[in-house]
């Protein structure tokens, strides 16, 4: 079965400290894996995808097929980046993009 | 434009009424889909087009019927819904055909309430 599984549904970080919010799913295959993002009062929003393999506002995701992880990593946290992040996996040309439950994250000052 | 914009924004229903909830996005994106989202929960999958045409259902109950009358437009029709039907419905776009064939693109939702 298709699932995305995001183990914390809170996290809760100091301003400038690395930050990691952990995705695995399950699949059988190749998916396409994202990272949607949505801060507060604005619409959800593509955050990265692991195709691209890029850097977007400090954050990287490195896909682990072995342990079927695709984990969100910054390495110094700011206040703006809190928000809620979903985990997203989706079919190669397929339509079912899946969402994991979703993590909030919360940078403290 | 590189935005897809949802009306109405919020809407307040009767079990009895009939409404919709209009979806159009400008980017030349060839599907479009209908999802559903409960507080502090994530989207779900309720409908995809694709060139016009139904390419997905998730069984979604017949009270929600989808149109899409063209490439940029898509609609939701609500008729004789439930309370456990308020939600809020996020429409988004992608293209097809391309790099990136899956990539979201969403609308900011219309949050409706059912009476």
């Amino acid at each position: 079965a298709q699932r995305v599984t995001q183990p914390e549904k809170l996290l809760s970080v100091f301003k400038g400290a690395p930050v990691e919010l952990k995705c695995n799913y399950s699949y059988s295959g190749s998916p396409e894996l994202f990272w949607y993002v949505q801060y507060s009062r604005q619409r959800l929003q593509l955050l990265l995808r692991h195709i691209s393999r890029e850097s977007i506002k400090g954050f990287t995701a490195d896909l682990n097929k072995g342990e079927t992880s695709f984990h969100l990593k910054k390495p110094f946290a700011q206040e703006e980046d809190s928000a809620m992040y979903y985990c997203a996996l989706s079919p190669p040309g397929g339509f079912k993009t899946i969402f994991g439950a979703g993590t909030r994250l919360f940078v403290k000052a | 434009d590189t935005e897809v914009t949802q009306t109405p924004k919020h809407l307040v229903m009767g079990m009895t009424n009939k409404k919709s909830l209009k979806c159009e996005q400008h980017m030349g994106h060839r599907a479009m889909y209908w999802y559903k989202q409960k507080a502090k929960k994530p989207p779900e999958l309720m409908f995809v087009y694709s060139y016009e045409k139904l390419s997905i259902n998730e069984s979604v109950p017949s009270r929600f019927s989808p149109e899409c009358p063209n490439s940029s437009l898509l609609n939701l029709h609500l008729h004789a819904l439930q309370p456990e039907d308020s939600a809020l419905y996020l429409c988004a776009s992608s293209p097809l055909g391309v790099s990136g064939a899956n990539v979201l693109t969403f609308g900011a939702g219309s949050r409706l309430t059912v009476l």
